[in-house]
């Protein structure tokens, strides 16, 4: 079974820019989420899906934040414009929240430098 | 609101000594999960446990050996003769939602095993 896919690896652009995310969880799990991390903050969630439905957003730190689900095999998060504090390793992980089931699982994660 | 604690910054030991990587809890829930993820050097976070609150059962698999304990709201991690490839940094993590979906991680411990 392939792993949560995230694209791309390393991104890099320049302030004003926009930004996506992508990420493909793993099949047949329903929920989805997108985490970002800096040595600052740490591990923040932004946002989580289930079965493709926005449930929490109250971590997207600002409107130029937005993240959209339109299938259960794909979701982006979108920045813009971005900015030089958005730069952080954007993580997306699943999981199958089936009852005892509900660990998650990462991707590779997405390292976004803004210049 | 819920919260994780992992008081130790950082651990430096030298290979195959045992390590012990402490994580302290806070929940008002009587039904919530505990987790620990590894984050290699390479970036990715890996899952190595989950345990629920009902199984205060202490596990162990190979070098692993997790120790929960209610009474004192602690999960603790144990690595038995340490290898230079467990140096990562280790999260653990809380869950009172029944699916899971809403994760709190902790700071995380940087362990570094010296050759």
């Amino acid at each position: 079974d392939a792993g949560v896919i995230q694209s791309p690896r390393h991104e890099v652009t320049e302030m004003g820019q926009e930004v996506t995310l992508r990420c493909k969880p793993i099949s047949g799990h329903n929920s989805l989420f997108w985490y970002r991390q800096t040595m600052m903050r740490g591990l923040e969630l932004l946002i989580y899906f289930n079965n493709n439905v926005p449930i929490d957003d109250s971590g997207m730190p600002e409107d130029r934040f937005s993240a959209k689900m339109p299938n259960a095999s794909f979701s982006t998060l979108k920045i813009q414009p971005s900015e030089p504090r958005d730069s952080a390793v954007y993580f997306c992980a699943s999981s199958r929240t089936s009852g005892s089931y509900n660990e998650q699982f990462f991707g590779p994660g997405t390292r976004l430098t803004v210049l | 609101a819920q919260k994780v604690t992992q008081a130790q910054t950082e651990i430096s030991v030298v290979e195959k000594e045992d390590v012990t990587l402490d994580c302290v809890y806070e929940t008002r829930d009587t039904t919530y999960y505990l987790f620990w993820y590894k984050q290699p050097p390479s970036g990715e976070l890996v899952f190595l446990i989950r345990r629920n609150s009902f199984d205060e059962q202490n596990e162990i698999s190979g070098r692993y050996s997790w120790n929960f304990q209610k009474s004192t709201s602690s999960f603790n991690f144990t690595i038995t003769a340490s290898q230079v490839v467990d140096s990562a940094v280790y999260f653990c993590a809380l869950s009172e939602d029944n699916y899971g979906q809403n994760f709190v991680f902790g700071p995380g411990t940087r362990l570094s095993v010296l050759p």
